[in-house]
This record gives structure tokens, sequence and C-alpha cells, in this order.
């Protein structure tokens, strides 16, 4: 299983744009890129998810770069209402059926 | 409403007595996992489901049990519950456990054990 590696926590401050970087050296080629966000007391919500390149929706953008060992969730004009643990979670069908989510990015977003 | 439930959302029981928390989805989906939360450790999976009659341990398997008779229930079960099984448990399920996967989460419950 690719392992993870995620800032500990981030601060912004409310309209900025956060990016946050997660580092998986030993991605394999089958693995896709997932985001996921989680409130406090609340499960993880998934944010987005990409293989390569760039992916938009309508809350985020996921940078992947050509050689896939890291990847960059950029959230574009964060609120107060984005402070939240965002986890980054590698997963495909190499390495057994085990998901293992990271220690993931508290970011705090003040006003 | 899609969805994965949880039940109850709240516990407090004494050490050594059984308890099960239930988790059911709508979902169809074939793959079904329990995590636990503890402050400063994030999520660690304890047991998940390929499919009925297929589980496997995840990381922190030690003291629970679980059973997949159904394709929708997954219930997690403490034979002799101690304090150290304190901590908020999560289910999740997706459609099957592959690259593209997308886990959803139900929405906790809060185990105290005294």
């Amino acid at each position: 299983l690719a392992k993870t590696t995620q800032p500990i926590s981030m601060d912004s401050y409310e309209g900025q744009e956060v990016n946050i970087t997660c580092s998986h050296n030993n991605i394999a080629t089958n693995d896709y890129i997932t985001w996921y966000q989680q409130f406090p007391s609340q499960g993880p919500r998934f944010i987005i998810q990409g293989y390569k390149t760039k992916v938009t929706n309508e809350v985020a953008s996921l940078f992947i770069p050509a050689d896939r060992k890291s990847s960059t969730l950029s959230l574009p004009r964060v609120s107060l209402s984005d402070t939240a643990v965002y986890y980054c979670l590698v997963a495909g069908n190499t390495g057994g059926f085990k998901t293992i989510f990271g220690a993931g990015t508290r970011l705090f977003v003040k006003a | 409403e899609a969805q994965v439930t949880q039940n109850p959302r709240y516990l407090i029981t004494v050490t050594g007595k059984k308890l099960t928390v239930t988790c059911s989805q709508n979902m169809n989906h074939e793959y079904m996992s329990w995590y636990r939360q503890d402050p400063g450790l994030g999520l660690r999976q304890i047991y998940y489901s390929m499919n009925v009659e297929v589980t496997d341990k995840g990381d922190v398997p030690e003291g629970y049990k679980v059973s997949r008779k159904e394709k929708r229930n997954f219930p997690l079960i403490l034979e002799s519950p101690s304090p150290n099984q304190t901590s908020l448990y999560f289910c999740a399920s997706s459609l099957s456990r592959g690259r593209k996967e997308t886990q959803y989460f139900g929405p906790g419950t809060r185990l105290l054990v005294l």
C-alpha cells in the first residue's frame, strides 16, 4: 500500500486559496488518488479523485504531476466552513484490500 | 437517499458487557469497512469485508469481531469491551475495492467503556 505524507496542519484566512500537498512516493501504476474532508465528529466525505494531470469539480482542484509521486489539493477562496481535516488516500487493486488513512492535514480558516 | 446508517450513535457501557454496533447501507455496495478514530491517531481500519461472508482484518482488529451475512449489513461486535476501546467508530462502504473506489461513511458511533 502506498504510504502518504501530508503536513499536520495549515492556517489560512477567508478568501484565500489553500493548497495542501500529499507525498506518495511508492504509488503504484493502478492507484488513484482520493481526497476526503472530515468535520469534527462526522465521517469523512469524498472531495475529489484523480489519476494524473488536473481534475476540477465544484469544490476543489487536484493537481498531479507526471511522476505521480505527489498531489496537491487546491481549495479556492476558502471560508470558515472549510475548517476541517483533509485526508489524502491512495488506493488501488494492488497490495491487498486494506485501506490506510494517514494523519491528515488540519486546516484552520480564520476570519 | 443513499446512505450508511449506524446504531447506536452514542453508547456508554461497562467493561466486559458484550455489545454490537450495527451498520447498514442502501447502495448495494460490495465493500464495507469499520474504522476507529482516536485523538492524534487518525482513522484506523478495524475490519473490512469484500462481499458477503468475506471478511478480513484491518490494522487494529484485536478485541473486535464482524460478520457479513447480508450485503447491506456489517455489524461490529465487541465481545468483552475494555476501556481502551473507548473511541469514535465509523462504518463505511464503497461499490468495490478498487482503483476508483469512493468510500461513503456513516455518521459515527461514540463509545465509552467504563
